[in-house]
Parts: structure tokens; C-alpha cells; sequence
């Protein structure tokens, strides 16, 4: 079971290009939710989907586009690269938006925007 | 505004001692609260949470305590083991909401 797995591991972008961040899970998970954890800076909700064809806003959107065509598939967008988008990505995902529903995430994308 | 805070960064302790993890939070609409581990190189993964009807959940050698007059959790570890060296992220989340907002974390050193 392979749970919820990010492609790539790293990767390394020039100022200006675009690049999709893949996201999968296979637990039939509902709900999927991107972060962003810079250094220091603890994990910050990009967007998040409560299902296929939904998607929302979390604390920290711009910059990013989101879509959800089906339950296990939720990559991540961005379209002209900057260097404030240097971070580490982390894709989650839960059963349900029950209160307390443990997250299961992902190993994580480093990206470097130079 | 951050609406998780966790004031320390880093904290350092002996093998066998206790460990104490603090939270604090501002939003009084938050009524559930977890904390996640998370090592280098690999996302985090979940270890305790509690509702915010119980002041106190208990699991193993971690107990987590709840102070809803303060705004205050904390997560304490005993004893402490070198395995439990990691990064510690409080999360907390409304009722009836998606979003889990997460803290910045303390990094935990357990000292031989």
C-alpha cells in the first residue's frame, strides 16, 4: 500500500518557468490538501479538495493552481516560477473532514527556484 | 497572524527526562488538536491529537493537555528516547472546517 506518494523528490527551477507537482494517493481518500514548509516557517495550507471537481483556498494560494479530475490525483501548478516559491511540498491526504481525521502525507517535493 | 504558535524552536533533553512540547493558539473557534512528528527528508506523520471536550489524552509514553481558559496544549513525552530527536508540528482545527492550520514547530534533541 503505497499510501500517498509525491513525484519529484527534487528539483530545481529557473526564475519565470512553470512545473506541475504530482500528487497520488491510493486509500480513496476524499479530502487532499497541498503544503508549503519553508525553514523555520512550519507548514502552510496552499489549497486543499474535499472531492473530485472541488478545490479551495488555503492561507497562502497565490502563485498556484490546483484541479481535482478524479479521488486519487491532485497536482499542484505553478505557472511562472518565482524564488519566494523555494520551499519543501508536502501533498496530504484524509478519509473524511471528520474533526480529528489524522492527515497522511506525502515524502515531500524540495523545490529551489533560481 | 499566526493562529498556531509554537514560541520555542528548539529544546534539548536528557535521555530518560520528560519532554514538554507547548502550543498556544488564538482562534477560540479551534476544538480539535493534533501534533504531528516529522523527521528530516520525510513528511510528517501523526502521533496524538484531542478534542477540545477533554483536558488530557493519553497515549503510550505521550500524553497530550489541553488549557481551553488559556488557549494552551501541551504535549509531553516520557521518557524521553533518542528515537523521539524530530521536528513537532501542534495543528489545530474548527469544527465543521477542512482546513488544519498547523505551528511552526520545535525541534526536539534528546541528549545521550
Amino acid at each position: 500500500n503505497a499510501g500517498v506518494t509525491q513525484t519529484p523528490k527534487f528539483r530545481i527551477l529557473k526564475i519565470g518557468q512553470s512545473m506541475t507537482l504530482q500528487c497520488a494517493q491510493d486509500m480513496n481518500h476524499n479530502y487532499m490538501y497541498w503544503y508549503r514548509q519553508d525553514p523555520g516557517m512550519g507548514l502552510k495550507l496552499i489549497y486543499y479538495s474535499v472531492g473530485a471537481g472541488i478545490t479551495d483556498k488555503g492561507e497562502v494560494p497565490n502563485g498556484y493552481n490546483v484541479s481535482r479530475s478524479t479521488t486519487e490525483d491532485f497536482p499542484l501548478r505553478l505557472e511562472l516560477a518565482a524564488p519566494s516559491q523555494t520551499s519543501v511540498y508536502f501533498c496530504a491526504s484524509r478519509l473524511t473532514g471528520a474533526v480529528g481525521e489524522k492527515l497522511f502525507f506525502g515524502s515531500g517535493t524540495q523545490l529551489s527556484v533560481l | 497572524d499566526q493562529q498556531v504558535k509554537q514560541n520555542s524552536p528548539s529544546l534539548s533533553v536528557q535521555e530518560g527526562r520528560i519532554s514538554i512540547l507547548n502550543c498556544d493558539y488564538t482562534n477560540s473557534m479551534f476544538d480539535y488538536f493534533l501534533w504531528y512528528k516529522k523527521y528530516p527528508a520525510e513528511g510528517p506523520t501523526f502521533l496524538i491529537s484531542i478534542s477540545s471536550i477533554k483536558d488530557k489524552n493519553e497515549d503510550g509514553r505521550f500524553t497530550v493537555f489541553l488549557n481551553k481558559s488559556a488557549k494552551h496544549l501541551s504535549l509531553h513525552i516520557v521518557p524521553s528516547q533518542p528515537g523521539d530527536s524530530a521536528v513537532y508540528f501542534c495543528a489545530a482545527s474548527p469544527n465543521r472546517d477542512d482546513k488544519i492550520i498547523f505551528g511552526k514547530g520545535t525541534r526536539l534533541h534528546i541528549l545521550p
